[in-house]
Formats: C-alpha cells, structure tokens, sequence
C-alpha cells in the first residue's frame, strides 16, 4: 500500500515571492505521480504526470521534480500571484497495471498575500 | 476540453432519505470515479467503474452504491443517508492511466 504525505499542511507566501512544497511517498511499488491544482469553487485540474526518477516537467511559473529512489516530488512555484492561491493535491499510483487507484495526499493548502 | 458536470452543487437531506449524485463526462472515458473529500484528509475512493454496468469498490463503499447504465453517467447512491456522509463529493473521469479530469464538486450535508 502506497502512503503519501504532503508538507507543509498549508503555506502563507508573499506575492512575489518564490515557494516550493513536497510530496512523499514509499519509494518501492510506485509507478505515477500526479499533481493537481484545486481552486476554491473550482474543479480539481492536473498540472502533472510523472513516471520517470529525475523528471523535471514545467508548466509557466510552476515545475514539479521526481525523486523515486528516495521517495519525494517537490512542486515549485516561481513569483508567486494571487491566483496560484489554492490547494495543491498529489496522488501515487502504485503500479504499472492499477489504473484505477490513485493514493492522494492531503494536499498543501497555499495562500497568497499581496 | 472534457468537461465532467455534477447535477447538483449544493445539498441538503434529512437523515434517512435516498440522494442521488450524477455525474455525467462528455469525452467517453472508460473510467470514472467518484471520491469524497474531508478536511485533513486526501481524497478517498468509493466507487469506481471501467466499463459500463462495471463497478469496483474502492477505499469506503459502506454506505453507497453507484450505477453505470451508460459510459457517460456514473451515479452515487447513499440509500439512506445518514450525518457521517455529510461531505463533499467529487466525481471524475479518465482514460487508462491518463490524469483525471473533476467535476465541480456536490457539497452534501445531512442533517
């Protein structure tokens, strides 16, 4: 079974500013991690599908890095806006014929100040 | 864009009623999802579904069943609802191992 934790549980950042958080999870039995962006009053939206150790995807002003040997994702996030407010969720897929189970953290909550 | 919609935003049923949640998916995913979301917690499965008139339980069915008489609608059923199902419901769909794709969410509470 796939545990995943996400730190911090939530993260007040200066607009501007740059921040990162983390996904971890069991380095063995893993095959795909997710990352999604939820919005308040808003649908869950992918940002990221990663598979291989050392993947390094980049969409805008956010990057997402995967370390499968040790166990860890990191999302960045570059000068901060208002609208990267929301709350950040990352899920494992435990292996390569599962489908259908994602394994979800319990997201880290991020708020921006101006 | 695939566009998952869920009938209803918000909710509010007695104890002991029947609810139904829909979700319908426009872009003829194979799998669809529905999970609840509690604070504090990550996104926990109840039911998912492959195929059509195919369902699979996942993380915390007690207490619901689904229905999939066709690949676009994938119904949540809380036969009798009760106050530890007050929550919020989010249903998806996806294709293989591609990413999900959420509906809006139903915020359900029982009173």
């Amino acid at each position: 079974i796939l545990n995943v934790e996400q730190s911090p549980q939530s993260l007040h950042v200066q607009e501007g500013d740059s921040t990162n958080f983390t996904c971890s999870f069991p380095s063995s039995n893993f095959y795909a991690l997710h990352w999604y962006r939820w919005e308040t009053a808003k649908s869950p939206e992918a940002l990221f599908v990663m598979t291989l150790n050392g993947d390094e995807k980049k969409k805008g002003r956010i990057s997402a890095t995967l370390n499968t040997k040790e166990g860890y994702s990191y999302l960045y996030i570059k000068g901060s806006q208002p609208e990267d407010s929301a709350t950040y969720l990352c899920a494992g897929r435990p292996s390569w014929d599962s489908n259908y189970q994602l394994i979800w953290g319990a997201g880290t909550k991020l708020i921006i100040k101006p | 864009d695939v566009k998952v919609t869920q009938s209803s935003r918000y909710l509010v049923k007695r104890t002991g009623e029947k609810v139904f949640l829909e979700c319908v998916q426009d872009m003829d995913h194979e799998n669809m999802f529905w999970y609840r979301q509690d604070p504090g917690l990550g996104l926990r499965l109840i039911y998912f579904s492959y195929d059509v008139k195919m369902k699979e339980k996942g993380d915390i069915p007690e207490g619901y069943s689904v229905s999939r008489e066709k690949k676009e609608r994938f119904s949540l059923i809380l036969e009798s609802a009760s106050t530890n199902q007050t929550s919020m419901y989010l249903c998806a769909s996806s294709n293989g191992g591609s990413p999900l794709h959420f509906g809006n969410g139903t915020r359900l509470t029982v009173t």
